[in-house]
């Protein structure tokens, strides 16, 4: 079964701090896996895929077969980052999401 | 920068009656998709298209529900006798082909049942 796992529904960060938003998964093949964000009243936008190990804006998540995790990660964090991060697996067709992590960044 | 479309942003209807919900995919995409969201819980797919069939579909995705590809343009949604359950935000999808798997949202249609 997909199954993806955000353990963190609400993170609150300082401006200038180190993000690091968690993604757990489960999948018996060969998942990709993705980095969506949603700003407020905005629609879901993708922020990363790991086939591609880009960073977009700051943010960069690195795909841990072992770990079965694929967390996503920002050195320092900018007040426009607040937002809601979900992360999903795709398998065949279909993206499976977790249940999000509303990133709040405070002054 | 193209975007997915949908239509209308918010639709309040009576338990019973039948709902239709429009996108419009980006135009050189090949597989659509819709996915939901109840209030407060996660984003869960229901059904994605592909060259003129469904090609998966969930198990929320039951028979009051059907899609449709009407023209070049358009990808519907419809819910033939709404629930209550059936209140949601609703989001369409597609993507370009099955290799280029990144799916690309609209901006969704607020469903309210009453």
């Amino acid at each position: 079964a997909q199954r993806v796992t955000q353990p963190e529904k609400l993170l609150s960060v300082f401006k200038g701090a180190p993000v690091e938003l968690k993604c757990n998964y489960s999948y018996s093949g060969s998942p990709e896996l993705f980095w969506y964000v949603q700003y407020s009243r905005q629609r879901l936008q993708l922020l990363l895929r790991h086939i591609s190990r880009e960073s977009i804006k700051g943010f960069t998540a690195d795909l841990n077969k072992g770990e079965t995790s694929f967390h996503l990660k920002k050195p320092f964090a900018q007040e426009e980052d607040s937002a809601m991060y979900y992360c999903a697996l795709q398998g065949a067709q279909k993206l499976v999401f977790g249940q999000g992590t509303r990133l709040t960044i405070n002054p | 920068e193209p975007e997915v479309t949908q239509t209308p942003s918010h639709q309040v209807t009576q338990m019973g009656q039948e709902v239709i919900l429009r996108c419009v995919p980006i135009s050189n995409h090949l597989y659509f998709y819709w996915y939901r969201q109840i209030l407060g819980q996660k984003v869960e797919f229901l059904v994605s298209f592909y060259n003129n069939e469904i090609s998966e579909k969930s198990e929320i995705f039951d028979d009051q529900f059907s899609v449709e590809r009407p023209d070049g343009s358009n990808f519907t949604l419809k819910i033939r006798s709404t629930k209550l359950e059936d209140s949601a935000m609703y989001f369409c999808a597609s993507s370009s082909t099955g290799r280029e798997k990144s799916q690309y949202f609209g901006p969704g249609t607020r469903l309210l049942v009453l």
